[in-house]
């Protein structure tokens, strides 16, 4: 089983619509958790940590599931510009990451 | 600031060819990684530094070696290339305070 699990998308949604990204993770223990954002062959950049209590900035709210351990991203009112692949992103609280393989999203004129 | 930066950006070996991947950082982080990317595949850890001195293999280790120069830099090398191991690698930094990292451009190494 892959410790991290996206839907690959795409998602193609209208400017100014709301979409939201799940992502699941298998290690119960884990414990911490982000988003970045990747452009067409660029390196990935962070988007935001993702907190238990949940966290917002701007447009986009991140939550955290333990239970289920799963991990949420929402994009409010989105812009051109958001067109790009997020990833979800998963530490154990050592030096292993687990990526997870990203969403695609295209937010169209 | 550069933040991380990578040479070269493209490479293109044969295979059985070698090749050492630079990457460097200038925001005092003590730990250091490298991952490759390959498509419909996450970012998998090939090995990091978690301070000056130490290095340790993560996910896809064989057919690569470290070496922990400095604080500074962290290089990737290839003894004999294959294949299999076209793909685009990054390297990434971060503090030891938070679990943030910080990756560079990217090298993109073709094998044939």
């Amino acid at each position: 089983r892959k410790e991290v699990e996206q839907d690959p998308g795409p998602f193609n949604v209208p400017e100014g619509a709301t979409v939201a990204f799940n992502c699941t993770y298998s290690n119960s223990a884990s414990q911490s958790f982000f988003w970045y954002r990747q452009d067409c062959r660029k390196e990935p950049k962070l988007l935001m940590s993702v907190y238990s209590s949940g966290n917002e900035d701007g447009r986009f709210t991140a939550q955290l599931n333990r239970a289920s351990q799963y991990i949420s991203l929402l994009i409010r009112d989105s812009k051109l510009s958001d067109s790009a692949t997020y990833l979800c992103v998963v530490n154990n609280a050592g030096n292993q990451f687990y990526f997870g393989t990203g969403t695609s999203l295209t937010v169209i004129p | 600031n550069a933040g991380v930066t990578q040479t070269p950006k493209f490479q293109v070996l044969k295979t059985g060819q070698s090749m050492t991947l630079q990457c460097a950082q200038d925001m005092n982080h003590n730990s250091m990684y490298w991952y490759r990317q390959d498509p419909g595949m996450g970012l998998r850890l090939i090995y990091y530094s978690a301070s000056e001195g130490t290095t340790d293999k993560g996910e896809v280790p064989n057919g690569y070696n470290v070496s922990r120069l400095n604080k500074r830099e962290f290089s990737l090398r290839l003894e004999s290339a294959a294949p299999s191991q076209t793909s685009v690698y990054f390297c990434a930094s971060r503090t030891g305070h938070t679990y943030e990292q910080y990756f560079g451009p990217g090298t993109r190494l073709t094998v044939t």
